[in-house]
Order: structure tokens, then C-alpha cells, then sequence
């Protein structure tokens, strides 16, 4: 099955610590992207990468942090310098304008 | 700078009731518009697009028609389901850089 891998579902973290939250696609896109997602809020975008071993910021890149190694995977690292990491994290990749989602994973950092 | 403006949720129907969820856009240019839809702990999944102006967007018995005079791309559906209950979101895509800008949200909540 072609599709977004997000894993863990749920996540959970003691403050101070870094974490790394896993996107892996088999869609063959070139196009990645992170966003975070807060209750009753749109979608902000942290990082996009467009190539292998090229990405860019995006709205709110402060305190995270990416790779993107091969074409199938592109990590994001939530640091400690993120000042409010809990939220709803959603990957995503592109063909054209069209975006498709991975499920998501929830962070939550006490 | 390009914007996108949902009418505020949560929107709370009976089920068979006619849905309408208002969308404008400001922009600079032609851009294509989207309606993206997020089920409960869910990823968000595209329910329907246009691209031009006057092209209506269809899809699961939504539709969504672009307004170029009035800058909206309103969703509607003559008869909503429970099944329906989610998050709808309008995006817009300018230039063609593949960065959706996205409305906030709008929460819907069908009622049996």
C-alpha cells in the first residue's frame, strides 16, 4: 500500500529532552513537509524540504529541526529550545499542489 | 499578503440539514483553491479542488464553486450525514511553490 508512515502515534516526553518524530513514504513524491497543529487552529508549516539533502524553513522553525537523507524520510527533531512542543504533528508530501497527510503523531512534553 | 478566511465553528447540524461553510481568500493573483477535510485523530485528506475561476470542485456529494468576483469557495452539501462530523479546512496555493495557505479550520458537528 502507497501512503505516509508517522510513528509513534502518541508520544510523550519529559521537558528538557529532544525528540525526533519519524515521517517514511513509499509515494515516490518529492515534496515534504511538516506542520503542527494546536486545538482549534490551522496548520503552521515548520520545515519543507523539496529535494534530497535541501529544506527550508517555515513558519515557526524555531526549535525544531530536520534532515533529509533519502527521498523516503524526513525527520523532525522537536528540541528542547522549543518553548511550547505539545501539539499534533502532521507530515505530509506533494505531487502538484496536491498534499497528502500521514496520520499524525501527538506530542506531549511535560 | 495571501490569506485564507473560514467562518468560525464549531458548526452543529442535524443530520439531512443543508451545510454551507464560508470561504474567502485574499490574493494577488490566480491562485487554486482547496478543501481539505481531517476526521477525527486523523491526517487531513483533499475532498475537493479548482484551479480557474467559475470551475466547481465536487466530490462525496460536497461542492465548492470559485467566485473570482467575490474571492469565496464555499463549501456546500445538500444533505449532511454523521458521518460528515469532522474538520474542514479552505487552502489556497499561490504560485504554484506547493506552500498551501491554510484557513484555520472549521469544526462541524452533525447531529442524529
Amino acid at each position: 500500500d502507497g501512503g505516509i508512515t508517522q510513528s509513534p502515534k502518541y508520544l510523550f516526553r519529559k521537558e528538557g529532552q529532544n525528540v525526533t518524530l519519524s515521517c517514511e513514504q513509499n509515494l515516490n513524491h518529492d515534496a515534504m513537509y511538516w506542520y503542527r497543529q494546536d486545538p482549534g487552529q490551522g496548520l503552521r508549516l515548520i520545515y519543507y524540504s523539496q529535494i534530497v539533502n535541501d529544506f527550508q524553513k517555515g513558519d515557526i522553525a524555531e526549535g525544531y529541526s530536520v534532515s533529509r537523507e533519502k527521498k523516503e524520510s524526513f525527520p523532525l527533531t522537536v528540541t528542547s529550545a522549543q518553548k511550547n512542543p505539545t501539539a499534533f504533528y502532521l507530515c505530509a508530501t506533494s505531487v502538484g499542489y496536491e498534499q497528502y497527510f500521514g496520520p499524525g503523531t501527538r506530542l506531549t512534553v511535560t | 499578503g495571501n490569506s485564507v478566511t473560514q467562518m468560525e465553528g464549531p458548526v452543529t447540524l442535524s443530520e439531512e440539514a443543508f451545510l454551507t461553510i464560508n470561504c474567502t481568500y485574499t490574493a494577488t493573483g490566480y491562485p487554486s483553491l482547496f478543501w481539505y477535510v481531517q476526521y477525527p485523530g486523523e491526517g487531513l485528506q483533499l475532498l475537493l479542488k479548482a484551479t480557474k475561476a467559475d470551475d466547481k470542485g465536487s466530490n462525496k456529494g460536497f461542492e465548492a464553486t470559485y467566485r473570482k468576483e467575490t474571492t469565496s469557495f464555499h463549501l456546500e452539501k445538500g444533505s449532511v450525514q454523521v458521518s460528515d462530523s469532522a474538520v474542514y479546512f479552505c487552502a489556497l496555493d499561490m504560485d504554484s511553490n506547493y506552500q498551501l495557505i491554510w484557513g484555520a479550520g472549521t469544526k462541524l458537528i452533525i447531529k442524529p
